[in-house]
């Protein structure tokens, strides 16, 4: 357990469905990241909040909608999803600012579109 | 932009050997390397992080980095390969942004190690 957890582990849904991920931390981090894992492609960030305020989108589609409530809980809301995005969805936090400072990540959740 | 290059997508090593991963970074100003593990279907692990004090930096599990400025390296070593290494490995540059510090990882390495 590395203190930011992601639920659900694993989510299969069709392309007209929607549905949540969950990522909580209770270490404090005041930065929140969502990061999408395919194959064979290095990590891709899609969205930064810092201290609650969303401070980067990385050009990410629509059909994803983050919402970051506070700065210990931060869901990724998924609609109309393709079978391209498809992956393992990793939540990290941080803290601080300057570039010391790495991440703590979650397990991640395996998003399988069908 | 900062950018990093893992010059290898995959090592193959006998248990017992060392193990050399490979990791070149681009940065305009002095910067933050860490490298990252992940096993399979798990998350991501902080091995170790280089942020500008000793240029030799040691980390978990036996791994050690050297940070070398004029070959603007960051390989990752270990003397003796153990079955549980086998892994990707993720070399990471940090861009600090406005209060927090953006990852930019590279490709990815996966490390195989044979009985």
């Amino acid at each position: 357990e590395t203190g930011v957890t992601q639920t659900p582990r694993h989510l299969v849904m069709g392309m007209t469905n929607k549905k949540s991920l969950k990522c909580e931390q209770h270490l404090g981090h005041n930065a929140m990241y969502w990061y999408k894992q395919s194959a064979k492609k290095p990590l891709e960030l899609m969205f930064v909040y810092n201290f609650k305020e969303q401070t980067e989108n990385n050009s990410v589609p629509s059909r994803f909608s983050p919402e970051c409530p506070n700065s210990s809980h931060l869901f990724l809301h998924l609609h109309t999803l393709q079978p391209e995005d498809s992956a393992l969805y990793l939540c990290a936090s941080s803290q601080g600012s300057g570039n010391n400072y790495g991440y703590t990540f979650g397990s991640g959740t395996r998003l399988t579109v069908v | 932009a900062q950018s990093v290059t893992q010059l290898d997508s995959h090592v193959s090593v006998s248990e017992g050997t060392p193990v050399l991963l490979r990791c070149n970074y681009s940065s305009s100003y002095s910067p933050s390397l860490f490298w990252y593990v992940q096993h399979p279907n798990k998350g991501l692990q902080l091995l170790l992080k280089y942020t500008s004090a000793a240029t030799l930096v040691k980390g978990i599990n036996g791994f050690e980095a050297e940070f070398k400025k004029s070959e603007t390296s960051f390989h990752l070593t270990k003397p003796s390969a153990h079955m549980s290494d086998a892994a990707e490995y993720f070399c990471v540059v940090s861009e600090g942004s406005g209060g927090y510090n953006k990852l930019i990882f590279g490709a990815g390495t996966r490390l195989a190690v044979h009985p």
